[in-house]
């Protein structure tokens, strides 16, 4: 089964850290472009990273120079450090899977981990 | 949002309903339009892809359409299931390869 679950969320005081991590099972991981989607509550999804086949890695203006994507080929894993968090980064993040067949499409989620960034 | 949506949206079982998403050059109008289908709580589904294709498995209850720099998302014989939020998104080339969502609309099955 296809397949993405991520872990790593919780709650951290403003400044803080933390990293999510997001394990893909049922396809060939490195095939595919991954990205980091969130949604705040009450408002809508809002992409936010993206880490490509050929190692090129895109942010939101945002989260530039505080969060760092990385990802684990052998390891199938996708990762976001988030580093000097700020309560406007409080939101559920979802890992998806970009499909190039289907114009990079997210064609699979995950059903999201919880970041909540408070004092 | 960069892309714009209507808030809500309503129907009654049976109707058909079409959900709008405004862009601009940079993003629609150069790009190809996807549809999510989110139910608070669980991970969001890809409903379209490509302005106008549905995965497998999607009904073809659903249907998308693009023209210039605006889309819509049809929902024909709605069904009660069909209440959820509904995202439209496409890539932007004005920001550096990011990725653009509407601001969504909840759909309510009166």
């Amino acid at each position: 089964e296809v397949q993405l679950v991520e872990s790593g969320g919780g709650l951290v005081q403003p400044g803080g850290s933390l990293r999510l991590s997001c394990a893909a099972s049922g396809f060939t991981f490195s095939f595919y472009d991954m990205h980091w989607v969130r949604q705040t509550t009450g408002n809508g999804l809002e992409w936010v990273s993206g880490f490509g086949t050929a190692g090129d890695t895109y942010y939101l203006d945002s989260v530039k120079g505080r969060f760092t994507i990385s990802r684990e080929n052998a390891k199938n894993s996708l990762y976001l450090q988030m580093d000097s968090l700020r309560a406007e980064d409080t939101a559920v993040y979802y890992c998806a899977r970009g499909n190039s067949t289907w114009y990079g499409a997210f064609d699979i989620w995950g059903q999201g981990t919880m970041v909540t960034v408070s004092s | 949002s960069v892309l714009t949506q209507p808030p809500s949206a309503s129907g009654t079982p049976g109707q058909r309903v079409t959900i709008s998403c405004s862009g601009s050059s940079s993003n629609i109008g150069s790009h190809t339009v996807n549809w999510y289908q989110h139910l608070p709580g669980t991970a969001p589904k890809l409903l379209i892809y490509s302005n106008n294709e549905r995965p497998s498995g999607v009904p073809d209850r659903f249907s998308g359409s693009k023209s210039g720099t605006s889309a819509s998302l049809a929902i024909s014989g709605l069904q009660s299931e069909d209440e959820a939020d509904y995202y439209c998104a496409a890539w932007d080339d004005s920001l550096n390869g990011h990725v653009v969502f509407g601001g969504g609309t909840k759909l309510t099955v009166l």
